[in-house]
């Protein structure tokens, strides 16, 4: 399918095992990001991606890791999972063509719960 | 320090009715773009739209339109007339040139009712 996809769409785990939360698109955007939904809070960058092999963190990086080998593909890693990290993630990604920044499309989200 | 400042958190009116969804910025940068995104009850985050700080002409999108002010900092969103499928969270978000990695800075949402 086209567009920005996201795996599982919903999860349960337990505190402290470790789980990887998918994104994957089609349409070759550059730019890609991790963002958590909490009430209260808004949507808050966890992490980004401007290509293939080049991360940095956003606003709330810790507890979690990134990588991104291929320009479709950018995977959320939650180390060793905690209860405050109980949210609803969404993925995104945009283009940048000559400086023209782009809107940045979401995925449908995972709804995470810790135990 | 909040960069965007939705001062209304919910908003609940009557089928057909206006209502004006306001959105304040804060930045230091001359050249960003601001964005619109609607959250339904479903869950989903749909882009709506973008406007970049060069561009203050308003924008109308059938019952949607949008008041971009530069001298006040304010990007509103206003609904014409209203409808229950209109009911969701609306995000205004900021995306600063200075901003490494073209994130968006959303505000907290503003939640609109719309009741036959």
């Amino acid at each position: 399918d086209a567009g920005i996809t996201q795996s599982p769409r919903y999860k349960i785990t337990e505190t402290g095992r470790q789980v990887t939360l998918m994104c994957h698109q089609t349409w070759s955007h550059s730019y890609m990001f991790w963002y958590r939904q909490d009430l209260g809070h808004g949507l808050r960058l966890i992490y980004y991606s401007a290509a293939a092999d080049i991360t940095d963190k956003g606003e709330v990086p810790d507890g979690y890791v990134v990588s991104r080998s291929k320009t479709e593909n950018f995977p959320l890693t939650l180390e060793s999972a905690t209860r405050s990290q109980t949210s609803v993630y969404f993925c995104a990604s945009s283009d940048v063509v000559s400086g023209t920044y782009y809107e940045q499309y979401f995925g449908p989200g995972t709804r995470l719960t810790v135990t | 320090a909040q960069k965007v400042t939705q001062a209304q958190t919910e908003i609940s009116v009557v089928e057909k009715e206006d209502v004006t969804l306001d959105c304040v910025y804060e930045t230091r940068d001359t050249t960003y773009y601001l964005f619109w995104y609607k959250q339904p009850p479903s869950g989903e985050l749909v882009f709506l739209i973008r406007r970049n700080s060069f561009d203050e002409q308003n924008e109308i999108s059938g019952r949607y339109s949008w008041n971009f002010q530069k001298s006040t900092s304010s990007f509103n969103f206003t609904i014409t007339a209203s409808q229950v499928v209109d009911s969701a969270v609306y995000f205004c978000a900021l995306r600063e040139y200075s901003n490494s990695g073209y994130a968006l800075n959303f505000g907290k949402g503003t939640s609109l009712l719309v009741t036959p």
